[in-house]
Formats: C-alpha cells, structure tokens, sequence
C-alpha cells in the first residue's frame, strides 16, 4: 500500500478556503485516493474519493494532477466545526480494502 | 443513521481482565470488518481483518492471542482484550465495507480504559 505524507497541522480562520496537498510518489495505476476526516472520540467520516483530475462534492473539492504523486483536498470557506484531522489514503479499493491511515492533518479553524 | 454500530462505547476495567468490543453492521451483511486501534494524539493502526466464517488476519505486531476476533455472523464481528494491562488502553474502532454501495463504514469507537 502507498504510503502518504501531508503536513502534520494547518490553522485557519473561518471563511477562508483551506487546501491540504498530499503526497503518494508510490501510487499504483489502479489505486485511488480518498479522504477522510475524523472528530475526538468518534471514528473516520468518508469525504471524498479520486482518481484522476478534480472530483467535487457537497463538501469537497479533489484536485489530482496528471501524475497522480500528490493530491489536495480543497475545503470552501471553513467553519469553526471543519476543526478536526483530515486523512489522506491511497488503495486499491477504498470501499473493500483495509485502509492504512498515515499521520493525518491536523486542521485548527480559528473564529 | 448510524450504520455501523459499537458497543460498548466505553469501558473501564481492572487490569488482568478481558474486555469484548462488539462491531455490528446495521444495514447490510459483510463478510470482511476491520478492526484499528487508536493511541492519543495518533492516527489509525490497523490491528486485523475479522472474517465471516474463518480465522482472522492479523497484521504484523499485533498479537493474536491477545486480541481475539469471532465473526460470528455477517453482520458481527467481536474483539476481545483479554488479560488487558494499561497499555491496552486505547481507542477501537472497527470499519465495515459495504460492497453494494461501494463504500466503507466507520464505527464510532469503543474507549477502553485499563486501571
């Protein structure tokens, strides 16, 4: 499984547009990249998933370039609540596969 | 709703006792669960594969007769502590794939505290 490396802490103020770039030199052709984000004491909430280009979602956007090493998570205009550690994951199959969570980034949002 | 549930969501005891984590799917049957633990301040570890049906798969460090896993069902699976000592103090958290959907659950975690 591709290992993955983000920052370890970002701070923000709310309202402000926050992007938290990944790095995954070693990623397979048939592996995809998902983010999750989790909260104190409550397991990992799904955010988005990609594979290749930009993906969009209610919540998020996912920028992919062309060779696929790196990956940013685009968050709209943060809120107090975005406080929380965002995981970036690489595999073969998020949905079925075991999940190796890296460090995570740790997101601050200050009012 | 919540559609992969823990139970408890808590839990202290004393040390040398064993502890059971129920991980149950709410809204469909899986044949594979997850099963991670969590330290303070750290991220995800992935502890094992529980199995419908056979024995489970234990990543590398984790001690299996430590940590045991039943799947008894196809939407159950139980982790049991046994002989915990402090150090297994930790967050448990299980995660389920849902292959109809595509996607992949989370529990909410169990706590565990060992006195």
């Amino acid at each position: 499984l591709a290992k993955t490396t983000q920052p370890i802490s970002m701070d923000s103020y709310e309202g402000q547009e926050v992007n938290i770039t990944c790095s995954h030199n070693n990623i397979a052709t048939n592996d995809y990249i998902t983010w999750y984000q989790q909260f104190p004491s409550q397991g990992p909430r799904f955010i988005i998933q990609g594979y290749k280009t930009k993906v969009t979602n209610e919540v998020a956007s996912l920028f992919i370039p062309a060779d696929r090493k790196s990956s940013t998570l685009s968050l709209p205009r943060v809120s107090l609540s975005d406080t929380a550690v965002y995981y970036c994951l690489v595999a073969l199959s998020y949905n079925t596969d075991k999940l190796i969570f890296g460090t995570g980034t740790r997101l601050q949002v200050f009012p | 709703g919540a559609v992969v549930s823990q139970h408890p969501s808590w839990v202290i005891c004393k040390s040398g006792t064993s502890v059971k984590i129920e991980c149950r799917s709410l809204d469909f049957q899986a044949t594979t669960m997850f099963w991670y633990r969590q330290f303070p301040k750290q991220s995800l570890m992935l502890m094992a594969t529980s199995n419908e049906g056979s024995k489970a798969t234990y990543e590398q460090g984790v001690e299996k007769d430590k940590f045991l896993i039943n799947h008894a069902s196809l939407t159950l699976s139980t982790l049991t502590v046994t002989s915990a000592h402090p150090e297994d103090s930790s967050f448990y958290i299980c995660s389920v794939p849902d292959r109809g959907r595509e996607t992949q659950y989370f529990g909410p975690g169990t706590r565990l505290l060992v006195l």
